[in-house]
């Protein structure tokens, strides 16, 4: 499969914090990416995507941004809330195939 | 209004039994895949169907199998459960026709004794 991993496995922010959680890809060739939330004893749950002719995508307190160049996607969460604790994937895949590839995950801790 | 949905949430099997894992979608998505997480990591593909079209990831071993007899659902078989195939079985759908969501079910945990 493909390579997607994330620089930090966990990350803990005080609440009302802006959070940002980093993840690398190695497919350049990708051109759709995706990041998840997935709490626990539950499947990941889709929070924002992007397509690579994009640099970056805004959402309701949430945005995602892609450098191609780089290979580095970035989820920004604002204002940080008891409820966004989870773990983070990103996941990519290309127009040509239905494969999503899974990064490590990170781990989101917020502290009241 | 649950869209995929799996059955059981929880099941435990012995060493070397063979286990079905089951997966239903109401979207009638094309897509079906099927996904195996271990604790605090990622979920791996194994497989996934596109329609009947059965699309087998490189490094999935030959003792997980999958059926999908119609649209609405797909199983997961493991032919001889050993204790490294504990984990959460995900199942997710997407719609194959260029909108590349996925929607995931709630998983299914294994656990062999």
């Amino acid at each position: 499969g493909e390579s997607v991993g994330l620089h930090l496995p966990t990350l803990s922010v005080q609440e009302g914090d802006n959070s940002i959680i980093n993840c690398a890809y190695s497919n350049s060739a990708s051109d759709y990416f995706i990041w998840y939330k997935q709490e626990s004893g539950k499947g990941p749950q889709f929070i924002i995507d992007i397509r690579s002719n994009m640099d970056k995508r805004q959402g309701q307190r949430v945005t995602v941004l892609l450098n191609k160049t780089v290979k580095h996607l970035s989820l920004q969460i604002a204002a940080t809330q008891p409820g966004d604790s989870a773990v983070y994937f990103c996941a990519e895949t290309h127009y040509t195939g239905n494969q999503f590839y899974f990064g490590t995950g990170t781990s989101l801790t917020v502290i009241p | 209004d649950a869209m995929v949905i799996q059955n059981p949430r929880y099941q435990v099997t012995q060493f070397g039994k063979p286990v079905t894992l089951s997966c239903s979608q109401t979207l009638n998505h094309n897509v079906m895949y099927w996904y195996q997480q271990k604790s605090s990591q990622a979920p791996k593909l194994l497989f996934h169907y596109y329609d009947k079209d059965f699309n087998n990831e490189a490094d999935t071993p030959d003792n997980f199998q999958s059926r999908r007899p119609n649209t609405s659902f797909c199983f997961l078989d493991i032919r001889s459960p050993g204790l490294g195939d504990a984990a959460m079985y995900l199942c997710a759908t997407s719609s194959g026709t260029g909108e590349y969501e996925q929607y995931f079910g709630p998983g299914t945990r294994l656990t062999v004794t």
